[in-house]
């Protein structure tokens, strides 16, 4: 059984550029969340997708938005990059229902100078 | 709204010793409650669940929490700390399954003296 992996681990942008973050699920699992966790800070919902739709949002702009594609891998994608978006993002996989646990991956560190 | 707070931003105890780590949670609805830990540059690892069946769950590596509803809390405990304990613990709230629209608290830091 794969678990939850991210691409790509590290990245660095400027500010203003786009950024594309990269999510597979667990096998067996059709549900992504993506998080944002700043430096010292509890993990912050971003959205989560189901069925490749949306599924609920969390507060954060239009400039964040998002894709689930039908193996339920996902991406994250981010416009216009502000300075305070440097942060540890996560994405967790889960079934829609049932278990009601989420799996994470490691995530992924973007540095927006 | 639903909300988490978590008590003291960093928690120390000898190897040995009870680990007590505090959370208070506010939600309009009948809550699901988790327990996650974060080791360095890792993501996060659940410990425990509560999803409206014992009050008294069971994690991983030897930890516990209570739910209480009249006190609105769910704190995590362990008996004897170890020092492979040390890490970032969070405690998350959500009003359904699946991690949706899961509202973690800010993480207590445990560090564990030898």
């Amino acid at each position: 059984e794969t678990g939850v992996t991210q691409s790509p681990t590290h990245l660095i942008k400027t500010r203003g550029q786009q950024v594309t973050l990269r999510c597979s699920s667990q096998s067996g699992h059709n549900t992504v969340s993506w998080y944002q966790q700043a430096l010292g800070q509890g993990p912050q919902f971003i959205f989560q997708y189901y069925r490749e739709e949306e599924n609920g949002r969390g507060n954060f702009p239009p400039r964040f938005s998002g894709l689930q594609f039908p193996n339920y891998s996902s991406e994250l994608n981010v416009n216009a990059l502000e300075l305070d978006d440097s942060a540890l993002y996560l994405c967790a996989s889960s079934t829609y229902t049932g278990t009601y646990e989420q799996y994470f991956g490691p995530g992924t560190r973007l540095t927006v100078t | 709204a639903q909300s988490v707070t978590q008590l003291g931003s960093h928690v120390s105890v000898s190897e040995g010793a009870l680990v007590l780590l505090r959370c208070n949670y506010s939600s309009s609805v009948p809550p699901y409650l988790f327990w996650y830990v974060q080791y360095p540059n890792q993501g996060l690892q659940l410990l425990l669940k509560y999803t409206s069946a014992a009050t008294l769950v069971k994690g991983i590596n030897g930890f516990e929490a209570e739910f209480k509803k009249s006190e609105t809390s769910f704190h995590l405990t362990k008996p004897s700390a170890h020092m492979s304990d040390a890490a970032e613990y969070f405690c998350a709230v959500s009003d359904r399954g699946g991690g949706f629209k899961t509202i973690f608290g800010a993480g207590t830091r445990l560090f564990v003296k030898a």
